[in-house]
C-alpha cells in the first residue's frame, strides 16, 4: 500500500509570502497530523485533523492553519512567512486517534521549507 | 501533559559494538511508547512500539527496548550495531484515552557509528 504522501519535496519562498504544503494520508487513515522540524528544535507538534475537524493545535501562531478534505488528505497553510519558518515539515497519518485506541503514526518524508 | 527526555544528544559507538540509547518520560499513567529512526532528509520510520503487555518489545533491524515502569523509562538496545545503523532517533510518547491525540517527541539522539 502507499504510504504517507508529501508534496512539493522543496519550497523556497521570501518573507511575508505565503507557503502551501499537502499531504495523502495512508488509504483508510482518518487523522492526520502536521509536525515542524526546525533546526535544534526537534519535533514541535503543529496540528492535527480528524474526520475533517481540527481536534487540536500546538503551541503555533495563528498564521499557521489547514484544512483536512473530505478525502482526508489536508493541506498545511502558513502566511507571513519568516525565516524562523525555515524547516522540515513532517505530515503523519493514523487510522484512528489515541483516544479511540492504540495506534502507529506513518510519517511522510517531509517538504523542507526554505525562507529567504 | 506529557514530556520526554532523550539525554544524550549525540552518541558515538564502534561498529559490532553494542548500544543503548536512554529514554525518560513524564505522564501520569503508562503511555503508549514508541521509537522512531530518522535518516538524514527523510522522514520518520517506526522501530518499535509499546502498548501493553511484555516490557521487552522487538523491533525492526534488530532493535528492541524494554519498558520500565518504576523508572519510567524505555531504553532501546541493539547488540552489535551497523555503520547503516548511523541515524537520529526519536523516543515518542503518546497519551492513553487522550483528547490531545497525538505524540510528543524528546529532542533526539545522534548516533554516529565509527570503523
Amino acid at each position: 500500500e502507499a504510504g504517507v504522501t508529501q508534496s512539493p519535496t522543496h519550497l523556497i519562498k521570501t518573507r511575508g509570502q505565503q507557503a502551501t504544503l499537502r499531504c495523502s494520508p495512508i488509504s483508510g487513515h482518518t487523522s492526520v497530523y502536521w509536525y515542524q522540524q526546525a533546526l535544534g528544535l526537534g519535533l514541535q507538534f503543529l496540528l492535527w485533523y480528524d474526520e475533517g475537524e481540527e481536534r487540536n493545535r500546538g503551541n503555533f501562531p495563528p498564521r499557521f492553519s489547514g484544512r483536512q478534505f473530505p478525502n482526508y488528505s489536508s493541506e498545511l497553510n502558513v502566511n507571513a512567512l519568516e525565516l524562523e519558518d525555515s524547516a522540515l515539515y513532517l505530515c503523519a497519518s493514523s487510522l484512528v486517534p489515541f483516544s479511540r485506541g492504540a495506534n502507529v503514526l506513518t510519517f511522510g518524508a517531509g517538504s523542507r521549507l526554505t525562507v529567504l | 501533559a506529557q514530556s520526554v527526555t532523550q539525554p544524550d544528544i549525540h552518541i558515538t559507538v564502534s561498529e559490532g559494538a553494542s548500544l543503548e540509547l536512554r529514554c525518560n518520560y513524564s505522564y501520569g499513567a503508562t503511555p503508549y511508547l514508541f521509537w522512531y529512526v530518522q535518516s538524514p532528509g527523510q522522514g520518520l520510520q517506526l522501530l518499535l512500539k509499546y502498548f501493553s503487555g511484555d516490557t521487552l518489545v522487538q523491533g525492526i533491524k534488530g532493535f528492541e527496548a524494554e519498558f520500565k515502569r518504576s523508572q519510567s523509562s524505555f531504553n532501546l538496545r541493539k547488540p552489535s550495531v551497523h555503520w547503516s545503523d548511523a541515524a537520529e532517533y526519536f523516543c515518542a510518547v503518546g497519551a492513553r484515552n487522550s483528547g490531545y491525540s497525538t505524540l510528543t517527541f524528546g529532542k533526539g539522539t545522534m548516533l554516529l557509528v565509527s570503523p
